[in-house]
This record gives structure tokens, sequence and C-alpha cells, in this order.
């Protein structure tokens, strides 16, 4: 079984500034896939960026990076350069090897301050 | 091709009445989800097909709950004799082996 654990409830950042939402996983499978969506007040998920267990370099979508620490079994997301239209919830999610579902955690609400 | 579309986007039930909600998923998906999503957490996964087979569901789809997707293109969720725990945001999903699940705007569930 997979299990996501994300411990910020809420975020603030400045306009302009970095800001990192936190991601912790559990699972025994070998092999499996982290996923970071974005879900605006509209409701609609939007994936931002995924990342493969053996990806050998963190992944990056334009202003978003992915640090992923196996050992530790986190995958933080960092948002570079925040803007307005940034403010939403953000999910982390994984899914394992045999399985086709995700597992999503409970997310982060961030508010971008101007 | 515009997306995962799900219909209706709010539905407003009484308890005790079935309710249907329609998934038309990317044209191309042979993988199609469903998850259920309540105020202030993640979603939650319900069901899965590949093509126009069922492969998995979850402990949460009681038996109230159906899910169809007749000749691998749309999908449809029944509820039936709705409860007030019901009430939820409902997402459709689909995919192709290996990528990355594209997400509906969903249909809110409301039960009075």
């Amino acid at each position: 079984a997979q299990k996501i654990t994300q411990t910020q409830p809420g975020m603030f950042v400045q306009e302009k500034e970095a800001v990192t939402l936190d991601c912790t996983y559990d699972t025994s499978d070998p092999s499996y896939g982290l996923f970071w969506y974005k879900q605006p007040s509209s409701g609609e998920m939007i994936f931002l960026i995924y990342q493969g267990s053996y990806d050998q370099q963190n992944a990056t979508e334009g202003r978003y990076s992915l640090n992923f620490q196996k050992a530790r079994k986190s995958a933080n997301l960092v948002i570079s350069a925040s803007q307005l239209g940034d403010s939403a919830m953000y999910f982390c999610a994984m899914r394992g090897l045999y399985g086709n579902k995700l597992v999503f955690g409970a997310g982060t609400i961030l508010r971008v301050k101007s | 091709d515009t997306g995962v579309s799900q219909d209706p986007r709010h539905k407003i039930t009484k308890r005790g009445q079935n309710v249907t909600f329609r998934c038309d998923p990317i044209s191309e998906h042979n993988r199609l989800y469903w998850y259920r999503q309540t105020l202030g957490q993640g979603p939650e996964f319900l069901t899965y097909f590949q093509n126009e087979a069922q492969l998995e569901k979850s402990r949460l789809l009681s038996d109230r709950f159906s899910a169809e997707r007749p000749k691998g293109s749309f999908s449809t969720l029944e509820i039936q004799r709705t409860e007030q725990g019901d009430s939820a945001m409902y997402l459709c999903a689909s995919s192709s082996l290996n990528t990355e699940a594209f997400f509906g705007q969903g249909t809110r569930l409301t039960v009075v």
C-alpha cells in the first residue's frame, strides 16, 4: 500500500519569491512514480510535474521543480518566482509499480501575497 | 479534443434519489478512473477501467455505487439511494499507459 503525507495545511509566500511544499511518501514497491497536481478554486486538477523513482535527475517543468530525496522518501515541490495565479491547493500523489490508481495526500493550500 | 469532460458540473438531489454522472475521457486514452473528493481532503480512488473492463474497485465503492464504461469510451457513475455522506466532488480522469492522469472539472454532488 502507498501513503502520502503532506504536513503543511497552508503556506503563504510573497509574490516573486520561491516556496517549497513538502511531501513524504511510504511504499514497499521497488518502482513508483510521484506526481504533483494543482487544484484552483474552480476544482479541476492540473498536472504539474512527475518524478520516476529511478530517474537520476530531479524533474523540472518551467517554474516547478521536484526535490526528490529517495532515501528520505521525500518529493518536495519547489515553485520559483511565485505568481498570484499560483494560489491554489497543491496535492502530492504517487502510483505504485503494479497499481493504476493515484494515492493522494491531504494537500497544501498556497496563498501568494502581493 | 478539449480534455476530460464531466457532466453535470453540479447536482443537488434529495436523499434517497438516484443520480448518474457522465465522464468523457480524452479520446486516445484507454484508462479511465473515478475519484471522490470531500472538502479539505485529497481525492480518493473509487474505480478504474481499462477499455471497457472494470479492473479495480475500492472498498469505498459500496453496493449503492456502480460504474460502467460501455464500448470503452465514456463512463457513467451511478449512485443509488443517495445519502448525505455521498455529498462530495466526483472526479474523472483518463490516461494512456505510463502517462499522467488528466482530470475533468468534476461533478459536485450535494445531497439534501
